[in-house]
């Protein structure tokens, strides 16, 4: 059964750093997404991608991150300058299509970041 | 804006016992409804769906019902496994509003003792 995939599933970095976070999402999918779960707080929507292009964002996606689609299979985060409040499971997900309003997100098991 | 409430956790169960995880939600629109589940160690899974008032979602013994009037749709098994011991998410996803994103609950995490 097709799935998406994360890498790395841990990543630890220094405060000021850049990471990106990849993903492979569902190779038919068209719509793309990342998520974060700050440790004990809700899954948080960070960003959509459809057609090489960001298609909504939260208030949390500011100057600091931002997504690529580099070829046919890959989906990136990511963070220019990490801070700490940055540390979190990011989740990537994708989808088929809106069908009849209904959006089934398919997701990846999370890249826990941390920032020290 | 839209939002999702989940009653608090965590929630411990013998094997065998009914469980009813709580769900309200809040929605300018017509939401769909999703509940996610999170075995350890892996990623969010659908458990079910409803995208209308009175549907039924169900699926691997697990039911919950879209009830528009109360705003709900409670997670509901009548004979829990140890199996089931994971971290559960009620979600909404509202044509009207960012018709793309799910809005998460804060998940429960349910352990199920043998």
């Amino acid at each position: 059964e097709p799935e998406v995939t994360q890498t790395p599933s841990h990543q630890v970095t220094q405060m000021g750093q850049e990471v990106i976070l990849r993903c492979v999402p569902i190779s038919n999918h068209l719509y793309f997404y990342w998520y974060r779960q700050i440790l004990g707080q809700k899954v948080e929507f960070l960003v959509s991608f459809y057609n090489n292009e960001i298609s909504e964002k939260s208030e949390i996606f500011d100057d600091q991150f931002s997504v690529e689609r580099p070829d046919g299979s890959n989906f990136t985060l990511k963070i220019r300058s990490t801070k700490l409040e940055d540390s979190a499971m990011y989740f990537c997900a994708s989808s088929h299509a809106m069908l009849a309003g209904i959006n089934e997100q398919f997701f990846g098991p999370g890249t826990r970041l941390t920032v020290l | 804006g839209n939002s999702v409430t989940q009653m608090e956790g965590p929630v411990t169960l013998s094997e065998e016992a009914f469980l009813t995880i709580n769900c309200t939600y809040t929605a300018t629109g017509y939401p769909s409804l999703f509940w996610y589940v999170q075995y350890p160690g892996e990623g969010l899974q659908l458990l079910l769906k409803a995208t209308k008032a009175d549907d039924k979602g169900s699926n691997k013994g697990f039911e919950a019902t879209y009830r528009k009037e109360t705003t709900s749709f409670h997670l509901e098994k009548g004979s829990v496994q140890v199996s089931d011991s994971a971290v559960y998410f009620c979600a909404l996803s509202d044509p009207i509003q960012g018709a793309q994103k799910l809005v998460f609950g804060q998940g429960t995490r349910l352990t199920i003792n043998p």
